[in-house]
C-alpha cells in the first residue's frame, strides 16, 4: 500500500509568485493535514481537511488556501510569496481526525 | 511559552544507552503522539497515546494525564536511533477537528 505522497519534493519560488503543493493520502484515509516547518522549529498546523471539509485553520495568513478533492487528494496553495514561507510543508493523512497520523516526506519551497 | 515543551533539546550519548525525552503540555489533550524525523524531513508516527504505556521494540512510550506529561525511552540505544524526536499533541477542540501542536522536537544523536 502505497504511503502518503507529496509532490513536487523540491521546489524554488521567487517572492510575490504563487506556489500550489499537492498530497494524496493512503488509500482509505479521509483526513489530511498540512504543516509547515521552518528550519530548526517544530511543525505548525495549517490546514485539516475531512470529507472535503475544512475541519480547522491554523494561525497563518489568508494568502494561504487549501481544498480536498472528492478523491481525498489536496493542495495547498500559497499566493504572494514571501522569504518566510521558504520551509518544509508537510502532509499526513489519517482515516478520520481522531486516529493516528501518517505523514508524508515534505515538499522543500525555497523563496528567492 | 509554548503549548508542548521537551526537554532536552539535544541529546548526545553513547551506543547502549537508555534513552528519556521528556514531553510536557498545558493544554487539554486527546491524543499525544511521538514522532521520528530522519535528515531530509521524513516524519514517521512512533507512538498515540491517550493513556498508560506503549511499547514496540526498544521503544515505550509513557503518558500521566494528571501530570501533563510524557516520555519516550529507548533502550539500547544504536546510532541509527539518531534522528529528532517530537512530541505532538491532538488537542480538545469541542467537537472540531483541529491539527496537531508540536514542540520543538529533540536532537539525539547516539555515538557508536
Amino acid at each position: 500500500d502505497a504511503g502518503v505522497t507529496q509532490s513536487p519534493t523540491h521546489l524554488i519560488k521567487t517572492r510575490g509568485q504563487q506556489v500550489t503543493l499537492r498530497c494524496s493520502p493512503i488509500s482509505g484515509h479521509k483526513s489530511v493535514s498540512w504543516y509547515q516547518q521552518v528550519l530548526g522549529q517544530g511543525p505548525q498546523f495549517i490546514f485539516q481537511y475531512y470529507e472535503k471539509e475544512e475541519r480547522g485553520r491554523g494561525n497563518f495568513p489568508d494568502r494561504f488556501s487549501a481544498r480536498q478533492f472528492p478523491n481525498y487528494s489536496s493542495e495547498l496553495n500559497v499566493n504572494a510569496l514571501l522569504l518566510g514561507d521558504s520551509a518544509l510543508y508537510l502532509c499526513a493523512s489519517s482515516r478520520n481526525p481522531g486516529y493516528g497520523y501518517t505523514f508524508g516526506s515534505g515538499t522543500r519551497l525555497t523563496v528567492v | 511559552k509554548n503549548e508542548v515543551e521537551q526537554s532536552p533539546q539535544n541529546l548526545t550519548a553513547q551506543e547502549g544507552e537508555f534513552i528519556t525525552i521528556n514531553c510536557s503540555y498545558s493544554v487539554g489533550i486527546s491524543a499525544l503522539h511521538w514522532l521520528q524525523q530522519h535528515p531530509g524531513g521524513g516524519i514517521v508516527s512512533l507512538f498515540m497515546l491517550s493513556s498508560g504505556k506503549k511499547k514496540h521494540g526498544r521503544l515505550i512510550a509513557t503518558i500521566n494525564i494528571q501530570e501533563k506529561h510524557s516520555s519516550l525511552h529507548i533502550t539500547a540505544s544504536h546510532p541509527r536511533d539518531s534522528a529528532v524526536y517530537i512530541c505532538a499533541v491532538r488537542t480538545n477542540s469541542g467537537g472540531g477537528a483541529d491539527g496537531l501542536t508540536f514542540g520543538k522536537g529533540t536532537h539525539l544523536i547516539i555515538q557508536p
